[in-house]
């Protein structure tokens, strides 16, 4: 069965440097979270989106921005990046029309700036 | 607040050693809670859902609204239970809630 899919799987920045992640979501399903896992933490919830519109915002810095396209697929563009960003991000998916949805997680993109 | 606490990041058992991992809560309304499984090299995976009242790979997980608490369960533990579990508790809007997580507890089965 189809899986949500993240790419990169592994990303390296500088400081200051921007960065783009990808999430596509199992097919069918329209709603899309974000969570960040910073080393020896739990996953945090950064931003979600249902039929693209934002639906829900967590503790996403002001530095950072996502959007959920027409086909479904989400992008979390990341700028003047720093240290303290270096972490796992999560994305998962659920048909958020349905009240007992289960969100299903991608692999995540490990995201180093140094 | 909205709060997940599992108080025990590693938990060292011997196969067919009953297994607890704790998990408490803190929300003001009706929670939806969930055991998250996350082995290794492989993606975080649902295991158990409250409201689903199953036993998945022998593992039961009972709410206690009194308690707040929703404990993972397993009379015998399996070499293969070996993972990273997360307790995670859903809030916002019914169709499109976030996940609160805790911090995770490392499940240690030894032979």
């Amino acid at each position: 069965a189809a899986g949500v899919i993240q790419s990169p799987r592994h990303l390296i920045k500088e400081k200051r440097e921007t960065a783009t992640l990808k999430c596509y979501p199992i097919p069918r399903h329209d709603t899309v979270y974000w969570y960040q896992q910073g080393p020896g933490q739990d996953p945090q919830f950064l931003i979600s989106f249902y039929e693209k519109m934002q639906s829900d915002k967590g503790s996403i810095p002001d530095r950072f921005s996502a959007q959920q396209f027409s086909d479904y697929h989400s992008e979390l563009n990341m700028s003047s990046l720093e240290l303290g960003d270096s972490a796992l991000y999560f994305c998962a998916s659920s048909l958020g029309g349905w009240s007992l949805d289960e969100q299903f997680f991608g692999p995540g993109t490990r995201l180093t700036v140094l | 607040a909205q709060r997940v606490t599992q108080p025990e990041k590693l938990l060292s058992v011997f196969k067919g050693a009953p297994v607890e991992l704790k998990c408490n809560y803190s929300y003001s309304g009706s929670p939806e809670l969930f055991w998250y499984v996350q082995y290794s090299r492989q993606r975080l995976q649902l295991l158990l859902r409250h409201i689903s009242r199953e036993s998945i790979k022998g593992f039961t997980a009972d709410l206690n609204k009194g308690e707040t608490s929703f404990h993972l369960k397993k009379p015998f533990a399996q070499e293969e239970d070996s993972a990273m579990y997360y307790c995670a508790l859903k809030t916002g809007s019914s169709n499109t809630g976030k996940l609160i997580f805790g911090q995770g507890t490392t499940l240690q089965v030894k032979p």
